[in-house]
């Protein structure tokens, strides 16, 4: 079935301590997404990126970084983590930017 | 600036009543609205939506109708059932020449009772 992979489906994290979340789609859309989800603040918009090669902030950058090598995958890094980023992590994609948006499962990070 | 507030959950509904989940936005412009559905453990997917004033989106028994002199965008339905336990997402797209990205409302719990 096509759609959008992450990976891992959950980690536990020491602080400090770097990891990258993965993130691939299979449906050759433009636009990819990083949202974190937490009780109370719905989604919040980590960053983005239109197209392969870019990429930009969204509400909630800090601690985060992102690449875009090619159209499928969009990693997700936290170089230091802090516990304040537990939280699930969810990757989208839209073949435009103002398109609707398919969501990954999330992946479940706890840093202690 | 853009955002969407829902109304507060959880909401709790006994099977075949009447469903409604309010949602009001604030934009400039001529947003696009959607509805998405999130199952326990799962990701977001997209229920309905609706691009301009007096779109009517519908999707499994769902309905919401884009309402620009209110900046309103309820969901309904008219007789749930307990698989439509979920949290719901009312949110907006901003228009493309403003970066056209998703801004979410909180999301509102929905639990059905047999």
């Amino acid at each position: 079935t096509a759609g959008i992979t992450q990976a891992p489906t959950s980690q536990i994290l020491a602080a400090g301590r770097s990891m990258t979340l993965r993130c691939t789609q299979d449906m050759r859309h433009n636009a990819m997404y990083w949202y974190r989800q937490d009780l109370g603040l719905g989604l919040r918009l980590i960053h983005y990126s239109n197209t392969a090669g870019t990429t930009g902030k969204g509400e909630v950058p800090d601690g985060y970084s992102v690449s875009r090598a090619n159209t499928d995958d969009f990693p997700l890094t936290l170089a230091s983590a802090v516990p304040s980023q537990t939280s699930v992590y969810f990757c989208a994609s839209s073949d435009s930017p103002n398109q609707p948006q398919h969501f990954g499962d999330g992946t479940r990070l706890s840093i202690l | 600036g853009n955002s969407v507030t829902q109304m507060e959950g959880p909401v709790t509904l006994s099977e075949e009543a009447f469903l409604t989940i309010n949602c009001t936005y604030t934009a400039t412009g001529y947003p696009s609205l959607f509805w998405y559905v999130q199952y326990p453990g799962e990701g977001l997917q997209l229920l309905l939506k609706a691009t301009k004033a007096d779109d009517k989106g519908s999707n499994k028994g769902f309905e919401a109708t884009y309402r620009k002199e209110t900046t309103s965008f309820h969901l309904e339905k008219g007789s749930v059932q307990v698989s439509d336990s979920a949290v719901y997402f009312c949110a907006l797209s901003r228009p493309s020449n403003q970066g056209g990205k998703l801004i979410f409302g909180q999301g509102t719990e929905l639990s059905v009772k047999p």
